[in-house]
């Protein structure tokens, strides 16, 4: 069974501007979990989806939203980089709430300049 | 007071020895408890997962949860140099994960 895959897997891009992330989770998965990674910050929870619902978000700010496709894929948005933002982000999927086990993808890596 | 304390390392032990590696939490909320290894530029991967206190083996891997004391465990028998990796201890309330901030191990041949 393929595993989470997350495109693309590095992006760069300037102050103000904004990005996309697409996540597909693991087949027959329908809930997915988005995480930002940082080296001070550690792994914290950005929002979580299932059946196309956010069902519930972390602490940050509203420049930070996804949303999930009828197929389970999810894509989150950040507008208006700041360099802060830079970090890998990390997707997750898990059957179907997110409280069962969370399978990671790879990870999207993005540098603010 | 951060919800999980988890020592970041780095711990660095010779080949075939037991690795200990530990997170205390304070969230009484908490029902899941996992630990995930974590490779250089790569996604978290599950290791360990369990919900009771206790012991649970997984070949040379061992969780070790108590409850009462609010602390987790991971056991690493006859350690390998391809176990060098971050282990993350990870907790589930609801429908997120809370993680610790990693312990970076070592294992040197």
């Amino acid at each position: 069974k393929a595993g989470v895959t997350q495109t693309p897997r590095y992006l760069i891009k300037t102050r103000g501007q904004q990005v996309t992330l697409s996540c597909s989770p693991i087949s027959g998965h329908r809930s997915v979990s988005w995480y930002q990674q940082t080296p001070g910050q550690g792994l914290q929870f950005l929002f979580e989806y299932f059946s196309e619902t956010q069902r519930n978000k972390g602490n940050f700010p509203g420049r930070f939203s996804g949303r999930q496709f009828s197929n389970s894929r999810s894509e989150m948005n950040v507008s208006t980089l700041e360099l802060g933002d830079s970090a890998l982000y990390l997707c997750a999927s898990s059957l179907v709430t997110g409280r069962e086990t969370q399978y990671f993808g790879p990870g999207t890596r993005l540098l603010v300049l | 007071q951060k919800e999980v304390e988890q020592d970041p390392g780095p711990l660095s032990v010779p080949e075939g020895a037991i690795v200990s590696l530990n997170c205390t939490y304070s969230n009484s909320a908490f029902q899941y408890f996992m630990w995930y290894r974590q490779y250089s530029r790569k996604g978290p991967e599950l290791l360990m997962y369990t919900y009771s206190s206790g012991n649970k083996e997984d070949g040379r891997f061992t969780a070790q949860v108590d409850k009462s004391s609010k602390y987790i465990s991971l056991f690493i028998r006859d350690s390998q140099p391809s176990d060098s990796a971050t282990y993350l201890c990870a907790f589930n309330a609801g429908n997120m994960l809370t993680f610790g901030g990693g312990t970076r191990l070592m294992v040197k041949p």
